[in-house]
């Protein structure tokens, strides 16, 4: 089944403790990119990556890292977090081409809380 | 900077009603996409609209692309409870890859 899945679905953690969340996609997708939702600021992207070893800051990129090491996976680094980083963390990928009218495939969602 | 605004925000309608939601922007899209998310779960690609005036139905759901590529409606017919969700529209600006989310309609239908 064509599917992006992200690790933890839930996490709580404290604030400063170093946290990985990944995201692993098995549909070839050249484009992956990070989300935030938050109640009524909507989705924000965090960073995204065109292809492996590119990646670039997207609207609220700070407080997080990502690599693309790997076609495949995508992880999104939080070094030290804030509860301000509380939120609901969405994955996605998609074919990319100059028309730009491949849709993205989403994962379910990581829930963190930093207290 | 392009500002995109969904209305309405919120939505609370009976089983079997018709509704219409909206995308307004004030740039020209390259295209559009609308997304439907399900409580605790991703967003799900529900259509691409390209060409301005461009009309696609999916069984009870009809889009509709504004003539000059600013905006976009959603109207669900006869609508059931399995429509609840968040509706949001996803437009690509000219000369972009990037997508911009909106902050979405929140639809309830009750049975």
């Amino acid at each position: 089944e064509a599917q992006v899945t992200q690790n933890p679905r839930y996490l709580i953690t404290v604030t400063g403790k170093k946290l990985t969340v990944t995201c692993s996609q098995n549909m070839n997708h050249e484009y992956m990119s990070w989300y935030r939702q938050d109640p009524g600021l909507g989705l924000r992207q965090i960073y995204y990556s065109m292809n492996v070893e590119v990646t670039d800051k997207g609207d609220v990129p700070e407080g997080y890292k990502v690599s693309r090491k790997e076609k495949r996976n995508f992880p999104l680094i939080l070094e030290s977090p804030s509860p301000n980083q509380t939120s609901l963390y969405f994955c996605a990928s998609s074919f990319w081409s100059s028309t730009g009218n491949y849709g993205y495939t989403f994962g379910s969602g990581t829930r963190l809380t930093v207290v | 900077t392009q500002l995109l605004e969904q209305s309405p925000q919120f939505l609370s309608i009976q089983e079997g009603e018709n509704l219409t939601v909206y995308c307004n922007s004030s740039s020209v899209f390259s295209s559009l996409q609308w997304y439907r998310q399900e409580p605790g779960e991703g967003p799900v690609l529900l259509v691409t609209v390209v060409t301005g005036g461009e009309v696609k139905k999916l069984k009870r759901l009809t889009f509709q692309f504004g003539d000059a590529r600013k905006d976009s409606s959603l109207h669900i017919t006869a609508a059931q409870p399995g429509d609840t969700g968040l509706y949001l529209c996803a437009p690509r600006g000219a000369g972009s890859y990037q997508l911009t989310f909106g902050k979405g309609t929140k639809l309830s239908v009750i049975p």
